[in-house]
């Protein structure tokens, strides 16, 4: 069976420090994948997903990036943290090759940015 | 463009109420409607989906039916449970998932 795995689970960091979030997928090939940010009280707001290795593709601009290095694995990433990027960030999948269908949610990472 | 609107929480329930959450979608097509919950510190979770007009979904005891006359998912439950606390997201697939804002019950016994 399928499995996606998110770490942290929580992370305070000082403003202006570097961030690294990382999910990984097991048990299926070639996922679409995708990160969004839940801020406190608010919906999802899609930030990046990938279809392929090293294809990315970025909803909203700001002071994140995401890459793909390998088939499963989806990495977000920040040079250096702004406040406003406290939140709940969570890791999905779907199957790929289809129109999103089904996504299914990493436990998410909760990041306070101090 | 295609967007979800739910309506605002929180909501507040003794256990064993009836329980609607209403969702309306604007959207070109006729796209697949969906009801993900998220408890208290996890992801989120599938609920139910609806593929296509007059379907309905249903998981759990809760049910919703693809209303395209009206362009409405509204998700129910006949006799919530303290356990159903959680929040719970209206999306709808337009070439990637769009979610609603969410909309957080409470359950009280």
């Amino acid at each position: 069976s399928q499995t996606i795995h998110q770490w942290p689970a929580t992370l305070v960091q000082p403003v202006g420090s570097p961030l690294s979030l990382e999910c990984t997928v097991e048990g299926t090939s070639n996922p679409n994948l995708y990160w969004y940010r839940q801020a406190a009280g608010r919906g999802l707001q899609l930030l990046f997903y990938s279809v392929g290795i090293g294809q990315i593709s970025s909803e909203v601009p700001q002071n994140l990036s995401a890459s793909r290095p390998q088939d499963r694995q989806f990495i977000l990433s920040s040079k250096k943290l702004l406040l406003s990027d406290s939140g709940f960030y969570l890791c999905a999948w779907s199957l790929g090759g289809v129109s999103s269908d089904i996504q299914y949610f990493g436990a998410g990472t909760r990041l306070s940015v101090l | 463009g295609n967007s979800v609107t739910q309506m605002e929480g929180p909501v507040t329930l003794s256990e064993e109420a009836f329980l609607t959450i209403n969702c309306t979608y604007t959207a070109t097509g006729y796209p697949s409607l969906f009801w993900y919950v998220q408890y208290p510190g996890e992801g989120l979770q599938l609920l139910l989906k609806a593929t296509k007009a007059d379907d309905k979904g249903s998981n759990k005891g809760f049910e919703a039916t693809y209303r395209k006359e009206t362009t409405s998912f509204h998700l129910e439950k006949g006799s919530v449970q303290v356990s159903d606390s959680a929040v719970y997201f209206c999306a709808l697939e337009g070439g990637k998932l769009i979610f609603g804002q969410g909309t957080e019950l409470s359950v009280k016994p």
